[in-house]
């Protein structure tokens, strides 16, 4: 399996652009998560699916930040619009889903620079 | 809200020493789980070590090994004959039984050296 799949790598923008992070988790993974790591804040988690069902967005920061799972196998975290200090790296992790002690397999995440 | 502390943001060792990384959690519940992450200058986090709150044994991944004290809420990482592939942020996380939702500590940077 190639493992969780984030796309792009790197992305910078202005600000007030509108920003589309994409994954893929593993196939057969049941629950997708998107993280924001940055130096001040560390890794917080933004929002989780089960399911493709949004199960917690109570870390999402504001109206800007939306995520959606339109099917098993891709979700998209989508900023509009977009300012510096969203600036960060953003993960998405898959599990298998089966209540709390599965590993999280996190993707290679994706460098957002909003300049 | 659970919380997780790391009190040590830097560490550095000699190449085959044994190094231990602090973890302090704070929860009510009584079942959880505890894990351990590495991320490597590749960026890529990477599950290191797990524990289930109602295990009494100390989990054990091959050079790697916790103490889990469950009344003082402390889950340290001993890492034993440290190796220079070690070097990496530890990330201590905690998530409740029948819940998905990691929570993370602020980490502590590893570094081995030669």
């Amino acid at each position: 399996d190639a493992g969780v799949i984030q796309s792009p790598r790197h992305e910078v923008t202005e600000m007030g652009q509108e920003v589309t992070l994409r994954c893929k988790p593993i196939s057969g993974h049941n629950s997708l998560f998107w993280y924001r790591q940055t130096m001040m804040r560390g890794l917080e988690l933004l929002i989780y699916f089960n399911n493709n069902v949004p199960i917690d967005d109570s870390g999402m920061p504001e109206d800007r930040f939306s995520a959606k799972m339109p099917n098993a196998s891709f979700s998209t975290l989508k900023i509009q619009p977009s300012e510096p200090r969203d600036s960060a790296v953003y993960f998405c992790a898959s599990s298998l889903g089966l209540a709390g002690l599965d590993e999280q397999y996190f993707g290679p995440g994706t460098r957002l620079t909003v300049t | 809200a659970q919380t997780v502390t790391q009190s040590q943001p830097e560490m550095s060792v000699q190449e085959a020493e044994t190094v231990t990384l602090s973890c302090t959690y704070d929860t009510s519940e009584s079942n959880y789980y505890l894990f351990w992450y590495k991320q490597p200058p590749s960026r890529q986090m990477i599950l290191v070590i797990r524990q289930e709150a109602y295990k009494q044994q100390n989990a054990t991944e091959n050079r790697f090994s916790v103490n889990f004290q469950k009344a003082a809420k402390s889950f340290s990482l001993k890492i034993s004959d440290s190796q220079l592939g070690d070097t990496a942020m530890y990330f201590c996380a905690f998530s409740n039984f029948g819940n998905e939702k990691l929570t993370f500590g602020t980490g502590t940077r590893l570094t081995i050296i030669p």
